[in-house]
């Protein structure tokens, strides 16, 4: 069965210190990946996918993620961490039959000033 | 473009009532909704998927009496959380699928509805 972990529940960083936010898999073919970013009272906000090809995908608000299969990860990571950015990042993995995303627990971001 | 409304946004009600929560597309069609339920701190976890003008598919697990869903229209689906219990109370989110996209492609979420049950 598809599964993800985020092992940090909680993650403080210093704005503009860099962020690698972790996510773990285990799907028995090559998964669909995901980040989505949840902010207070909004929806959840796609960041970036992994579909296939490069292994390293951009996003938006300058996140990036690496697929690593040997590890059979997806981190996320940004290299200036800005204010805004403390929000609450959900990993998440899907199938191409049935189009169903498999979420992670989160990782709240805070920011330090 | 391509926002996904959800309303109530917060429903407190007393034990056995039944509460309704629509999920709308507000400038796309969406032939496929998601319904997910998120407890404080956890994941969020897949309720169904409903399908216009079709029967919505249930996760394992989910009592789909309990938990009615309607996907009337192409930009509309409802939960229905009948004869709600303290149990019940959680955050609900919604997603659709734009209609003839990938689901993978082409999904967004709702902005949540918190129920609590009293």
């Amino acid at each position: 069965a598809q599964s993800v972990t985020q092992p940090d529940i909680h993650i403080t960083v210093s704005e503009g210190a860099s962020l690698e936010l972790r996510c773990n898999y285990s799907y028995g073919a090559t998964p669909y990946l995901f980040w989505y970013v949840q902010s207070p009272g909004q929806g959840l906000q796609l960041l970036l996918k992994y579909f296939s090809g490069d292994t390293l995908v951009q996003g938006i608000k300058g996140f990036e993620a690496e697929f690593k299969r040997s590890q059979s990860s997806f981190n996320l990571r940004k290299p200036s961490v800005h204010w805004s950015d403390a929000a609450e990042y959900f990993c998440a993995v899907g199938s191409d039959s049935s189009y169903k995303l498999i979420f992670g627990s989160g990782t709240r971001l805070l920011v330090r000033p | 473009g391509a926002v996904v409304s959800q309303h109530p946004s917060r429903v407190i009600c007393k034990s056995g009532t039944s509460v309704k929560i629509e999920c709308r597309s507000l400038d796309f069609q969406a032939t496929t909704m998601f319904w997910y339920r998120q407890f404080p701190k956890q994941s969020l976890m897949l309720m169904a998927t409903s399908n216009e003008g079709s029967k919505a598919t249930y996760e394992q697990g989910v009592e789909k009496d309990k938990f009615l869903i309607n996907h009337a229209s192409l930009t509309l689906s409802t939960l229905t959380v009948t004869s709600a219990h303290p149990e019940d109370s959680s955050f609900y989110i919604c997603s659709a699928n734009r209609e003839g996209a990938s689901p993978y492609n082409e999904q967004f979420f709702g902005p949540g509805t918190r129920l609590t049950v009293l």
